[in-house]
């Protein structure tokens, strides 16, 4: 199994400000997955980050409000821009590790937006 | 239409018992991925199991195994000897084989997950 690990796994920010969110793999990937978690629901998938490529993201999330970084093989970044209340939500980042079934998750990050 | 179904919101178990969580699902692809995650309040995600479509026999993790049934499309988990520790939210998942990116390395769409609750 992959080890990935995520931080931070919680914060309180105020209105307006930016969140960076990072993810280490221990391994290397092609392809990380950033989902929201918004209270009481299921996991919906932000976007794709793949290493030298721009992120492709799913429909309702923009490049603008969650922009992501892909360094390099084992790191990425998750940043919620200009936050609202509306944000407040677990966000988690996954990858597979190839030619393996599991798909493997960080620790989740905890957002409050006041 | 919804691909990831899990028609249980909330179930009850005793203590040492065995429980059933239900998942059906929807593709056309001939490949994917089944997968069933443990979420506890910590909101972390658990991987628990997982099951080829190309998979024969049912998958077998400790106490977790999963009931594949192709046919009927369904994945449905069974957690045998339930213990306190496995109160939580659990989620079933499938990786459709083209997705996105295609083959063994796309994302995941999920149910909206059902709250197992161990009684003791």
């Amino acid at each position: 199994s992959a080890v990935i690990s995520q931080k931070p796994s919680r914060d309180i920010c105020q209105r307006g400000t930016s969140l960076t969110i990072q993810c280490q793999v221990d391994s290397q990937v092609t392809m990380m997955f950033w989902y929201r978690q918004q209270p009481g629901q299921s996991l919906t998938l932000i976007a794709t980050a793949n290493q030298g490529s721009e992120a492709t993201y799913e429909s309702g999330f923009v490049i603008d409000k969650f922009p992501i970084s892909r360094p390099n093989l084992t790191f990425s970044t998750l940043t919620v821009s200009n936050m609202s209340p509306e944000d407040s939500s677990i966000y988690l980042c996954s990858s597979t590790l190839q030619g393996a079934g599991g798909s493997f998750f960080g620790q989740g990050t905890r957002l409050t937006v006041v | 239409a919804q691909k990831i179904t899990q028609t249980q919101p909330g179930m009850f178990v005793q203590e040492k018992e065995a429980v059933t969580l239900d998942c059906t699902y929807d593709t056309s692809d001939q490949s994917y991925g089944l997968f069933w995650y443990k979420q506890p309040s910590s909101g972390e995600m658990i991987f628990l199991i997982y099951q080829g479509s190309y998979d024969e026999q049912n998958a077998t993790e400790g106490r977790y195994s999963l009931n594949f049934q192709k046919a009927r499309k369904s994945a449905n988990l069974v957690i045998s000897a339930s213990q306190l520790g496995d109160s939580a939210m659990y989620f079933c998942a499938m990786r459709e084989g083209r997705g996105n990116y295609g083959g063994s390395q796309g994302n995941l769409i999920f149910g909206k997950g059902t709250k197992l609750s161990v009684k003791p």
